[in-house]
């Protein structure tokens, strides 16, 4: 069966440099979560997005966005990185019109800022 | 606000040993859904189960098993007859609120030893 799809899997960037991340849902999973993992931590929700529209967002700091594109596909545009943006961020997808609230995440993109 | 509370921070067994990873939860929200989800060391994060929470039936699969206790707000994961590939960091998740974005607990570490 089809799964999420992250790329990059890997990325380095520099302080105060530019990242963006994709994310290819689950075909026909109309919702897309991003979720940040920090060392040793818990993920936390940054943002979602329902049918193309930002439906909640929690603790995304001011200099993320992100949008959801008319084939589903999302993407998380991160600017003046900071060592603190070192991460695991996951993207999970469900199919939230249809009742179904099982959330499947994707490999994640490791971000490293140096 | 949703909360979860896994109080065991890591766990450590030996093989064919059975364990139970506990996880309370807190939520104002009547509608509202449980998960369990695995983090081997690899980093992806593994759907395990899904509960709503008008369903309280304890579910089986194989060696794992969940109960679900709505007057104790507790949703326990037990491994029996562990082994050495479910070593790895094990969360609950809590989903509610209508985009049902997930809070996670901080996760416990499961190590099974041969």
């Amino acid at each position: 069966a089809a799964g999420v799809i992250q790329s990059p899997r890997h990325l380095i960037k520099e302080k105060r440099e530019t990242a963006t991340l994709k994310c290819y849902p689950i075909p026909r999973h109309d919702t897309v979560y991003w979720y940040q993992q920090g060392p040793g931590q818990d993920p936390q929700f940054l943002i979602s997005f329902y049918e193309k529209m930002q439906s909640d967002k929690g603790s995304i700091p001011d200099r993320f966005s992100a949008q959801q594109f008319s084939d589903y596909h999302s993407e998380l545009n991160m600017s003046s990185l900071e060592l603190g943006d070192s991460a695991l961020y996951f993207c999970a997808s469900s199919l939230l019109g249809q009742g179904r609230v099982e959330q499947y995440f994707g490999p994640g993109t490791r971000l490293t800022v140096t | 606000a949703q909360k979860v509370t896994q109080a065991q921070t890591e766990i450590s067994v030996v093989e064919k040993e059975d364990v139970t990873l506990d996880c309370v939860y807190e939520t104002r929200d009547t509608t509202y859904y449980l998960f369990w989800y695995k983090q081997p060391p690899s980093g992806e994060l593994v759907f395990l189960i899904r509960r709503n929470s008008f369903d309280e039936q304890n579910e089986i699969s194989g060696r794992y098993s969940w109960n679900f206790q709505k007057s104790t707000s507790s949703f326990n994961f037990t491994i029996t007859a562990s082994q050495v590939v479910d070593s790895a960091v094990y969360f609950c998740a809590l989903g509610a609120g209508g985009s049902e974005k997930l809070v996670f607990g901080k996760g416990t570490k499961l190590t099974v030893n041969p």
